[in-house]
């Protein structure tokens, strides 16, 4: 069966401190992978997605940057964190190349930027 | 580009009374259509999925949902709601063009009062 790991579950970091986050899936062969972030009262945002090694896709202009340096491995990074970087972050996976399929979640972590 | 409107941030019901959340899309081809659960500092879960055929779908939990093409909405009904209800609900959206890319709307908390 499929699983997915997401950490840390929570972080807290001064303002202009590095971030990264890393989710990985296993039982898996070339998932679609997703970065979320849910903020207070904001619903759920995507972030950046992914089809493959080194194909990634940014929905929104902002602070962050997503690598895919393995199949299985989806990493979130910032160099300097803002206040507004504060968060839930979700990453996800689906089955590839078919769009009648489920995203699957990590348990998300909480970022707090003080 | 696909788009998911939920109008209610927030639904307050007794329990074991009814209820229904709301959620329009848009999209200009044909889309597959889901319901997911958020329990408090958790990833989510798949309640339910409309891919085709019928368009009544039964989830977990005794929830269901109505795909309705012509009013573009999946709206999500449960006859008689539980304390353990008590959640946030997000629609989300995968059109059949863009088979990588999920988009959620903005969620609806639930609150159910003894």
């Amino acid at each position: 069966s499929q699983t997915i790991h997401q950490w840390p579950a929570t972080l807290v970091q001064p303002v202009g401190s590095p971030l990264s986050l890393e989710c990985t899936v296993e039982g898996t062969s070339n998932p679609n992978l997703y970065w979320y972030r849910q903020a207070a009262g904001r619903g759920l945002q995507l972030l950046f997605y992914s089809v493959g090694i080194g194909q990634i896709s940014s929905e929104v202009p902002q602070n962050l940057s997503a690598s895919r340096p393995q199949d299985r491995q989806f990493i979130l990074s910032s160099k300097k964190l803002l206040l507004s970087d504060s968060g839930f972050y979700l990453c996800a996976w689906s089955r590839p190349g078919t769009a009648n399929t489920e995203a699957f979640f990590g348990q998300g972590t909480r970022l707090t930027v003080v | 580009a696909q788009s998911v409107t939920q109008l209610d941030s927030q639904v307050p019901v007794f329990e074991e009374a009814p209820v229904e959340l709301r959620c329009n899309y848009s999209s200009s081809v044909s889309v597959y259509l889901f319901w997911y659960v958020q329990y408090p500092n958790q990833g989510l879960q798949l309640l339910l999925k409309y891919l085709s055929g019928s368009t009544l779908v039964k989830g977990i939990n005794g929830f269901e949902a109505e795909f309705n093409k012509s009013q573009t909405s999946f709206h999500l009904r449960k006859p008689s709601v539980h304390i353990s209800d008590t959640a946030e609900y997000f629609c989300a959206v995968i059109s059949s063009s863009s088979a990588s890319k999920i988009i959620f709307g903005s969620g609806t908390r639930l609150s159910i009062r003894p």
